[in-house]
């Protein structure tokens, strides 16, 4: 089974608009966290934002911002007034349990296309 | 600037031919990481190294191997038991001192069969 699902291929918004991006989870273990990356087209992995599953408010990092919701496994990134810039492949990634990296996963990925 | 540096950014492999991708960091990061990341999908974990001279097998080791001999260097081998190896390797590393660090990247190595 697929633990973390982005179930949007493809994403259009108006530049200066907001757009959210999906990501869920699947996970039996209490302690986790969870990542935004930003890949342009050039290939590079860029972090965005972090949430923790024990964080009692939603992450924020300037127009990024997570709309986390546990009870339904939910952690979407919410960015605000978009720009041209903000044109790239989007992933979310889950590491679980102890502090340890081999436990990341990444999901599928959006492509967020931003028109002018 | 600290960062993570993969050579080449380009590299063709002809059959039969192993080939190694280099990946140095001076982050002093103690966790390194290489993924293959295929056109319009995710990344998928190949080997990860917590420490210098140990290391773990990811998802889709087969045909692939590490080293890590140093802290700042962890280089990935295909090897000709790779038959598919047409891809974009990423290499990450990270600190494992707190819940909430993410992993840096470099900016990977798109390996083409000749």
């Amino acid at each position: 089974a697929q633990k973390i699902t982005q179930t949007q291929p493809g994403m259009f918004v108006q530049e200066k608009e907001a757009v959210t991006l999906d990501c869920t989870y699947d996970t039996s273990d209490p302690s986790y966290g969870l990542f935004w990356y930003k890949q342009p087209s050039s290939g590079e992995m860029i972090f965005l934002i972090y949430q923790g599953s024990y964080d009692q408010q939603n992450a924020t990092e300037g127009r990024y911002s997570l709309n986390f919701q546990k009870a339904r496994k939910s952690a979407n990134l919410v960015i605000s007034a978009s720009q041209l810039g903000d044109s790239a492949m989007y992933f979310c990634a889950m590491r679980e349990g102890v502090n340890y990296g081999q436990n990341f996963v990444f999901g599928p990925g959006t492509r967020l296309s931003v028109l002018p | 600037d600290g960062g993570i540096t993969q050579s080449p950014k380009y590299l063709f492999r002809k059959e039969g031919q192993n080939v190694t991708l280099s990946c140095e960091q001076n982050l002093n990061h103690d966790a390194m990481y290489w993924y293959r990341q295929d056109p319009g999908q995710g990344l998928r974990l190949i080997y990860y190294s917590q420490i210098v001279n140990d290391f773990q097998k990811g998802d889709i080791a087969e045909g692939y191997s590490v080293s890590r001999e140093k802290k700042e260097s962890f280089p990935l081998t295909v090897t000709s038991a790779q038959k598919n190896p047409t891809a974009f390797y990423l290499c990450a590393s990270r600190t494992e001192t707190a819940s909430n660090q993410p992993q840096h990247f470099g900016d990977g190595t798109r390996l083409s069969i000749l």
